[in-house]
This record gives structure tokens, sequence and C-alpha cells, in this order.
């Protein structure tokens, strides 16, 4: 079956430092895979896509680039803000007439200022 | 651009009390819909979802149920709540590989 595995929170960093989040995942076929973020009391924001392998996910000062050799989608920022404080979601969709999204568990991050 | 409404916003409810989550979708046409739970420090847990009217599929088996009596129209119901089943429930609207959440229900079974 299909799964996401994301690396454990909570994630506490000082403003402007960098931040990764690890995600790797399992997928039967080619998945589209995702970052989703949800600021606290509100639901879930896509935050960026990749398609295909080698493909390069941006939003917002996020990256995240579609590794099909090591099965990963680590989320990227070089400089986090407050204001990036939220839960963020790496999830996947198993190719072509999937319906399913499957999501990690979720990584808290919190930046103190 | 299509917009996302869920009704109620927060819910607190007593153990065996029937339940009903309503989800309406706008600025689009025969979406696929789901519903999703996220229960406190998990991840989320995909319920059911519809590809039209009428049409539900399930992916987990519980006390739950829902219904699509309108395009644009997701219902989730519940005859007898359980304590398990406090959590956020999110609808969600699919449009090809891509999907965009509702604001969601908190729902608090006592």
């Amino acid at each position: 079956g299909n799964s996401v595995t994301q690396m454990e929170g909570p994630v506490t960093l000082s403003e402007e430092a960098f931040l990764t989040i690890n995600c790797t995942y399992t997928a039967t076929g080619y998945p589209s895979l995702f970052w989703y973020v949800q600021y606290p009391g509100e639901g879930l924001q896509l935050l960026l896509k990749a398609t295909k392998a080698d493909d390069k996910g941006s939003n917002k000062g996020f990256e995240a680039t579609y590794r099909k050799e090591t099965t990963s989608f680590h989320l990227e920022k070089g400089s986090v803000q407050v204001s990036d404080s939220a839960v963020y979601f790496c999830a996947l969709i198993a190719g072509a007439g999937s319906y399913q999204l499957t999501f990690g568990k979720g990584t808290k991050l919190s930046v103190i200022p | 651009s299509q917009t996302i409404h869920q009704w109620p916003a927060t819910l607190v409810q007593p153990v065996g009390s029937p339940l009903s989550l309503e989800c309406t979708v706008e600025g689009t046409s025969n979406p696929n819909l789901y519903w999703y739970r996220q229960a406190a420090g998990r991840g989320l847990q995909l319920l059911f979802y519809s590809v039209g009217i009428g049409q539900i599929s399930s992916e987990v088996p519980q006390n739950l149920s829902a219904s699509r009596p309108q395009d644009r129209q997701f219902i989730l119901s519940s005859k007898k709540l359980l304590l398990s089943d406090s959590g956020f429930y999110l609808c969600a609207l699919g449009r090809s590989y891509e999907q965009y959440f509702g604001p969601g229900t908190r729902l608090t079974v006592t």
C-alpha cells in the first residue's frame, strides 16, 4: 500500500533559521507529491506540489524536490518567520485515476522570535 | 474560484446523540468531495469520498455515514456518537490530483 513518513515533531526554531522537514514515501506507480500547511484552528492549505520526478515545487519561500531515487520530498525554507508556525503535512496521490490522498502524520513547527 | 463552507464550526455533543455536519461548495460543478477526520495528535484519516450525487465510498468502517443529496452538498452523519468520534472534521474538494480543504468542524463528544 501507499504510505508517507515524516520526521517526528515538534520542531522549534528561532526566527531566520533554516528549516528542513523530511518526508519519504512508498507508493505504487508514479505518485504526485504535496505539502499542505495547517495554521492553528484552520483547515489545510496546499503549500506546494510536484507531479513528476525531479520537479521542484515552491511557494512562499518553501521548496521541495521530488526525488524518485530516494523516494523523498523534503520541505525546506532558508529563513523561517514566526508566521510560519503551523503543522506541515506531506502527502501523495498515487497516480492517474486515484482519488485518495495519503498523508503523513504531520510535523508541528514553532518559530520563536 | 471555488469555496468550501462547513457548518457548524464547532460542536459539543453528548455520547449517544445524533450528528449532522454539512459541507457545501461553490464555484465548481461535479467535484469529487471528501470527508477527513483529524484526531488529537494524529494525522488525517480519510472517512468517505464521493464522485457524484448519491455515490459514496467508505474508507473506514465505523458508526459514521455520508450522503451527497446534491452536486455541491456533502453531509456527514451519525445516529449515535461515541467518545472516539471527537476530532476535527475536514471536507475537501478534489480537482484532478489536487484537493482543497474547508475550514473544518471541531467536534467534541462528552
